[in-house]
């Protein structure tokens, strides 16, 4: 069973640019959340997707925004890039409901670094 | 209000047992988790107790958790220099969402 993957891996932007990060959950999996690590701020939670609504979302600003599709992946997209969005950005993929959502997996990440 | 508190670093030599402690503040906590990342990596998950439960156990993992103190424990038993990582503790906001809300990460160095 394939796990999440998560694309590109690593990414260089400039400031102002816009950048779209992309989320392949576990397959049947519905639920995908987004993260965004730093080392002054740690691991902050952007938002999250199910069933292709967003369910709950952090306290970032209207430049990060995500959609989910059909087939469950995601996308997040940030606008208007700063120094500070340079960072590690995680997502995770689960089963998305009740009981049965115990277990959230994470992909690899994308390094995005903005100059 | 949503806050977990971890240590930032522990180190053990290789063979000893290593306990990584958390505490949380957020009473309605589902479920509580240990992930552990490596240098350059993603977040693995390690395991994961119910708020119901005392203690569960998984092979060298043995987990925690004190309700009333809001006090969760990772004991990690004959400890190997692959064991280095920074580990995370998290809960979950709520069964009905996918929202982690994490602590800060410890970093345990195992020295041979």
């Amino acid at each position: 069973k394939a796990g999440v993957t998560q694309t590109p891996r690593y990414l260089i932007k400039t400031r102002g640019q816009q950048v779209t990060l992309s989320c392949s959950p576990i397959s049947g999996h519905r639920s995908v959340s987004w993260y965004q690590q730093t080392p002054g701020q740690g691991l902050q939670f952007l938002f999250e997707y199910f069933s292709e609504t967003q369910r709950n979302k952090g306290n970032f600003p209207g430049r990060f925004s995500g959609r989910q599709f059909s087939n469950s992946r995601s996308e997040m997209n940030v606008s208007t890039l700063e120094l500070g969005d340079s960072a590690l950005y995680l997502c995770a993929s689960s089963l998305g409901q009740g009981l049965t959502n115990t277990e959230a997996f994470f992909g690899q990440g994308t390094r995005l670094t903005v100059v | 209000g949503e806050d977990v508190e971890q240590s930032l670093f522990l180190s053990v030599r290789e063979g000893d047992s290593s306990v990584i402690n958390c505490t949380y503040t957020d009473s309605s906590s589902t479920y509580l988790y240990w992930y552990k990342q490596e240098p350059g990596a993603g977040l693995q998950l390690l395991t994961y107790i119910f708020s119901n439960m005392d203690m569960k156990q998984d092979q060298r993992l043995t987990v925690l958790l004190n309700k009333k103190d809001k006090h969760l424990s990772l004991r990690i038993a004959d400890t190997q220099t692959g064991d280095s990582a920074i580990y995370f503790c998290a809960e979950l906001f709520s069964s009905n969402t996918g929202k982690l809300i994490f602590g800060q990460g410890t970093t345990l160095q195992v020295k041979p």
